[in-house]
């Protein structure tokens, strides 16, 4: 079975650093993109980058360059996405998933398969 | 750039037909052939439904299907039923963009 397993909720503070995970199974890691997306609470769905494995090519949306980092360990089958510092409007949940067509991004044909989704809230 | 426009909210009755609108522009959605349409059922992933415009992944009901003319883009559900009920995103390719990917707001979809 082709998934995607996001790592736990996490609770923070203002200014801590995070790493949360995306481990794939199932299939080729390094030979499909998988896109990072953001919705906060209440809100609709929003692009923030995304990485193809195979060589981690990243790019970033505008609203998200220098916010966070995205990165991947083809050796364990896992992207991440890290923040050095973050903000209480970092609450949000995120998901990660696969780019539909092997070796496409994924704002060409969609993303097929979607991680649970990370919920990180950021609060004093 | 900028978000694509679609109405908040849709409503029909079982058994009807429904039609979403996402509009964008000519250098979006009437540019190229890379609409997709995505399910959201509350405290769920996203479910690709609709890609390249008007392609059904295996596994989506017939019932949905995808439409575009000039810059705006359509998904009809057609016979509907309560599990359809949930929010609806289109997202499109932005060609000459730093970042061509780009989401509309969302559309709160009801079964009366």
């Amino acid at each position: 079975e082709v998934q995607l397993v996001q790592s736990g909720a996490e609770v923070k503070k203002p200014g801590e650093s995070l790493k949360i995970s995306c481990k794939g199974s199932g299939y080729t890691f390094t030979s499909y993109w998988i896109g990072w997306v953001r919705q906060m609470p209440g809100k609709g769905l929003e692009w923030m980058g995304i990485i193809y494995p195979g060589d981690s090519d990243t790019r970033y949306s505008p609203s998200f360059q220098g916010q966070v980092t995205i990165s991947a360990d083809k050796s364990i089958s896992t992207a991440y996405l890290q923040w050095s510092s973050l903000k209480a409007s970092d609450t949000a949940m995120y998901y990660c998933a696969r780019g539909g067509v092997s070796g496409s991004p994924p704002y060409y044909y969609g993303m097929d398969v979607w991680g649970q989704g990370t919920t990180v809230t950021v609060s004093s | 750039q900028s978000a694509l426009t679609q109405p908040p909210s849709a409503s029909g009755s079982p058994g009807q037909s429904v039609t979403i609108s996402c509009t964008g522009t000519s250098s979006d959605v009437g540019g190229y052939n890379y609409v997709s349409w995505y399910q959201q059922h509350p405290g769920k992933a996203p479910k690709l439904m609709i890609y390249e415009v008007s392609k059904r992944p295996s596994g989506v009901p017939d019932r949905f299907s995808g439409s575009k003319s000039g810059n705006t883009a359509s998904l009809t559900v057609s016979g509907l039923q309560a599990e359809d009920e949930a929010d609806y995103y289109c997202s499109s390719y932005a060609g000459s963009n730093i970042f061509p990917g780009v989401f509309g707001g969302g559309t709160k979809l009801t079964v009366l």
